[in-house]
């Protein structure tokens, strides 16, 4: 069975562009999570999106912001992108809505901010 | 004060050592906790849950102290695929959603 994909793997941008990475959830599982880890700060939360509809979000500004389709795939998107948005992005998923903390990540996408 | 609190590390302990790792955690009301293993470069794993009374799996036990918002897990026997970033993770219920909060990580070094 396939795990959680993520893509692209590797995102170079400049300042002030937009970015767009992609997430395919476990088949089955409809909740997707988005974090962002950069170097030192751990895992940050982005958002979360369950059947469809975001259910919470984090400490994130506007320009942070995503969407989940209907076969739950799940997109993020940065716009005017800062440097300091240089991170790994990793997306988990888990099935349906549940607080039993398994959560089942990909690889990660990695932005780079020049 | 940050939500999830580890201590960085490293860890460096031999092989064959016991080594504790504590995690506190602020919100009051959090719900459930968890400890996550990352290896350098992959992606976050479940390790196992945290029960209020304890629980155990292996070399590595996990106990919660609720009236001290702490968290830990300790590994017996360390052996050198222990060596890993381990994570811990508070699920805290948010205006009746949940929402994983992840501590920054302890990093553990099983020497040879």
């Amino acid at each position: 069975e396939a795990g959680v994909t993520q893509s692209p793997t590797h995102l170079i941008k400049t300042r002030g562009q937009q970015a767009t990475l992609r997430c395919s959830p476990i088949s089955g599982h409809t909740s997707v999570y988005w974090y962002q880890q950069a170097l030192g700060l751990g895992l940050q939360f982005l958002l979360w999106y369950d059947e469809g509809e975001e259910r919470n979000r984090g400490n994130f500004p506007p320009r942070f912001s995503g969407r989940q389709f209907p076969n739950y795939s799940s997109e993020l998107n940065v716009n005017a992108l800062e440097l300091e948005d240089s991170a790994l992005y990793l997306c988990a998923s888990s099935p349906e809505l549940t607080n039993t903390g398994e959560l089942f990540f990909g690889e990660g996408s990695r932005l780079t901010v020049l | 004060r940050k939500e999830v609190e580890q201590d960085p590390g490293p860890f460096n302990v031999p092989e064959g050592a016991t080594v504790a790792f504590n995690c506190t955690y602020s919100n009051s009301a959090s719900q459930s906790f968890f400890w996550y293993r990352q290896d350098c470069r992959k992606e976050p794993k479940l390790l196992m849950s945290v029960y209020s009374s304890g629980n155990e799996d292996g070399r590595f036990t996990a106990q919660l102290n609720r009236a001290s918002q702490y968290i830990s897990l300790l590994i017996r026997d360390s052996k050198l695929s222990d060596s890993a970033t381990y994570l811990c993770v508070v699920n805290d219920r948010d205006s009746g959603t949940y929402k994983y909060i992840f501590g920054t990580g302890t990093r553990l070094k099983v020497l040879a």
